[in-house]
C-alpha cells in the first residue's frame, strides 16, 4: 500500500441495506477524516478522527457512523442507505494540527436506488 | 454561519495568466489551502498561507489577505493540464477545513 486506499471503487445500492465503505492509510497519519462531495457544493465533513480510539462529527454526520480501532482504518457505515446518500466519497489523513495538508484517497462513487 | 465564496467556472487561454478568487467568513482562522482536482480524481495540496502575503510555488502562487477574509490563487503560463477545478478551504477554530465548491477551469488553446 502507497498513501491512502479506498474500498469499493463504486458501488451501486438498493435504498434501506446496510453498507461499509473502507479506508486505509499506511502514512501513520493520526488523523483522519470521511467527506462527500456532491455537485456544486464544497467537501463536507461527515466524521473524523484525531486519534486511534477516538471519533467525532463533522457538518453533515447523520445516517453515518466511523470507528478507529487502529491507526491505519477509518470504516464509514450506511446503517440503511437513503438516495440523499447518493455521492463521492472521500477518505483523508493528515498529521492532525493547523497546517498539515490532508492526503486523500481515491474516492468511492456511491449509488443508492 | 461558516462560509467560502469563489467564482463557480474560468475560462482562460493556453499560456496565459489566471486569478482565482476566495472570500471567506468563518468561525475562526488556522490558514487557508489551495487543492486542485482533476475531474473523477482525488484533491491534492496546492499551497497553505497563514500570514498575510504571496506565497509563490513555481508557476503558482497564492496570496492571503486576513483582514478583508481573501485570498487568490495565481496560475501563470497556464497548460492544457491545468484543466481542472481548483478548491479553496480555510482551517476554522477547531482545525476543520472548510471548503469552497470549488472553480472550474477551462484552458483553450
Amino acid at each position: 500500500i502507497a498513501g491512502i486506499t479506498q474500498a469499493p471503487t463504486s458501488q451501486i445500492l438498493a435504498a434501506g441495506r446496510r453498507m461499509t465503505l473502507r479506508c486505509t492509510q499506511d502514512m501513520r497519519h493520526n488523523a483522519m477524516y470521511w467527506y462527500r462531495q456532491d455537485l456544486g457544493l464544497g467537501l463536507r465533513l461527515i466524521h473524523y478522527s484525531n486519534t486511534a480510539g477516538t471519533t467525532g462529527k463533522g457538518e453533515v454526520p447523520d445516517g453515518y457512523s466511523v470507528s478507529r480501532a487502529n491507526t491505519d482504518d477509518f470504516p464509514l457505515t450506511l446503517a440503511s442507505a437513503v438516495p440523499s446518500q447518493t455521492s463521492v466519497y472521500f477518505c483523508a489523513s493528515s498529521i492532525a494540527g493547523a497546517f498539515n495538508e490532508q492526503f486523500f484517497g481515491p474516492g468511492t462513487r456511491l449509488t443508492v436506488l | 454561519g461558516q462560509n467560502i465564496d469563489q467564482p463557480t467556472e474560468m475560462t482562460a487561454t493556453e499560456g496565459a495568466i489566471v486569478q482565482i478568487n476566495c472570500t471567506y467568513q468563518t468561525s475562526g482562522f488556522n490558514g487557508l489551502f489551495w487543492y486542485q482536482q482533476h475531474a473523477g480524481e482525488a484533491p491534492t495540496f496546492l499551497s497553505y498561507n497563514v500570514l498575510d502575503g504571496l506565497e509563490e510555488k513555481g508557476r503558482f502562487s497564492s496570496f492571503l489577505s486576513r483582514s478583508k477574509g481573501y485570498s487568490y490563487l495565481l496560475l501563470k503560463e497556464l497548460q492544457m493540464k491545468d484543466s481542472a477545478s481548483y478548491l479553496c478551504a480555510v482551517m476554522d477554530s477547531n482545525y476543520q477545513l472548510i471548503w469552497g465548491a470549488g472553480t472550474k477551469l477551462i484552458i483553450k488553446p
